[in-house]
């Protein structure tokens, strides 16, 4: 079967960093994205991995390691505002990378 | 970046009934996908919407429960059929860009309820 795997739910105080996991596994890999998502909102996008490493972009970054099957978001400078939930999706399928599978999210929870 | 619109944004209908969701986008797109999101989970894609010939569906999808169009590149409909409250969700599109872009990006989504 085909399994992305995420901690439920994180909390952390404005200010800190936070490191979320995704492990997974698919039958192909064709890349792996980020989500954030807000209560009653789309996702939005946050960032896209198919090498392995770091891209960072401001005080979000993203590792991936293919060999692994893992990959995690770090959150730096927690702000209120980044309490969100945040979805780990897979892209199995090499005709089309936005054919994605995503995890069940990670519910970030920003404390004072 | 574009811009996606859903039309409708949230409606309430009762059982048996059919609801069609309208998806725009102000860009070129390549691919087009529906996605559903039940309630307190994550996302799960539906079928790619496929511009002049049937949808492809993902396992567990159907097209008479779920039939779906595109007839140009940058519009597409999805029908939810003869609803039961099991299909209370959010139905969202997404698109890829024209251009090689690996990003992805959502509309804003419909939230449906049946009653």
């Amino acid at each position: 079967g085909q399994n992305i795997d995420q901690p439920t739910e994180m909390t952390a105080t404005e200010g800190a960093i936070v490191q979320i996991n995704c492990t997974y596994q698919t039958s192909g890999f064709n890349g792996l994205f980020w989500y954030q998502q807000h209560a009653g909102e789309a996702p939005t996008f946050l960032s896209y991995n198919v090498l392995d490493g770091l891209e960072e972009k401001g005080r979000f970054s993203s590792f991936l390691s293919r060999s692994k099957g893992y990959s995690y978001l770090l959150l730096k400078e927690l702000q209120m505002k980044d309490s969100a939930s945040y979805l780990c999706a897979v892209s199995p399928s090499t005709d089309s990378w936005g054919k994605l599978q995503f995890g069940a999210g990670t519910q970030v929870v920003v404390t004072p | 970046s574009a811009v996606i619109s859903q039309k409708p944004s949230r409606d309430i209908c009762q059982r048996g009934t059919s609801l069609t969701i309208q998806c725009q986008v102000d860009s070129q797109v390549t691919m087009m996908f529906w996605y559903r999101q039940q309630p307190g989970q994550s996302l799960t894609l539906i079928a790619t919407a496929n511009q002049g010939s049937e949808a492809t569906y993902e396992s567990g999808f159907v097209i008479d429960k779920f039939p779906i169009s595109r007839p140009n590149l940058t519009f597409s409909t999805l029908t939810v059929s003869n609803m039961s409250p099991e299909d209370s969700s959010i139905y969202l599109c997404s698109v890829e860009l024209a251009g090689g872009q690996e990003t992805q990006y959502f509309g804003p989504g419909t939230r449906l309820l049946v009653l």
